[in-house]
């Protein structure tokens, strides 16, 4: 079993569309959980970082972490074509040393 | 602000031979982390550097290693290179008291 694990897709939703990605993890030691952007052929981009358990709004974009059922999840409102990519979710337990799952290609439909 | 760069952007190398692939962080954070993407999956962390001294090290083997320089870059070499190791080579810099970690755009390396 994978550390963290989340369902490859694609997903694929309309524009404007209110889209729900989802993680669930095996370590409990994960503190930190971060959600990156990567478009194809592309290093990540870090969209999302928070702190043990709790939701975070910047933007369009939430992050959400329940530590107690080990599941982190990101809401991006107002889906447009142009986020369009992959969405990787890690944990880190402090170390710095993030643990990926594979990503969640997703595609928004003009 | 300049952000992480890395080179070269792709390289061809053949089974059996050494690659360096080189870093530099971003302005001012001063801790590199090196990640091995393969097609289709997440990053892997292979090793970090922190005040030019390996400071952690994922599931990789000793052929993989590294140096960081004074300036913060860093290098990742790889010896006796296999198939496998075809991938997306990906650094990211962070600040020693945070954990959030940028990434640069990756070396794709393919090895024939």
């Amino acid at each position: 079993q994978k550390e963290v694990e989340q369902d490859p897709g694609p997903l694929s939703v309309p524009e404007g569309a209110i889209v729900s990605l989802n993680c669930t993890y095996s370590n409990s030691a994960f503190q930190y959980f971060m959600w990156y952007r990567q478009y194809s052929r592309k290093g990540p981009e870090l969209l999302m970082y928070t702190y043990s358990s709790g939701n975070k709004e910047d933007g369009r974009f939430t992050a959400q972490v329940d530590k107690s059922s080990k599941y982190i999840s990101l809401f991006i409102r107002d889906s447009q074509p142009s986020d369009s990519a992959t969405y990787l979710c890690a944990g880190d337990t402090g170390r710095r040393a993030l643990t990926f799952g594979s990503g969640t290609r997703l595609q928004v439909q003009p | 602000e300049t952000g992480v760069t890395q080179s070269p952007t792709h390289l061809i190398k053949t089974r059996g031979q050494q690659v360096t692939l080189r870093c530099s962080s971003q302005s001012g954070h001063n801790t590199v982390s090196w990640y091995q993407q393969a097609l289709g999956q997440g990053p892997q962390f292979i090793f970090q550097y922190y005040r030019e001294e390996e400071n952690g090290r994922g599931n990789f083997p000793p052929r993989f290693s590294g140096l960081q320089f004074p300036n913060y870059s860093s290098e990742l070499n790889v010896n006796a290179l296999e198939l496998d190791d075809s991938a997306l080579y990906l650094c990211a810099s962070s600040f020693t008291d945070r954990n959030e970690q940028f990434f640069g755009p990756g070396t794709r390396l393919t090895v024939l």
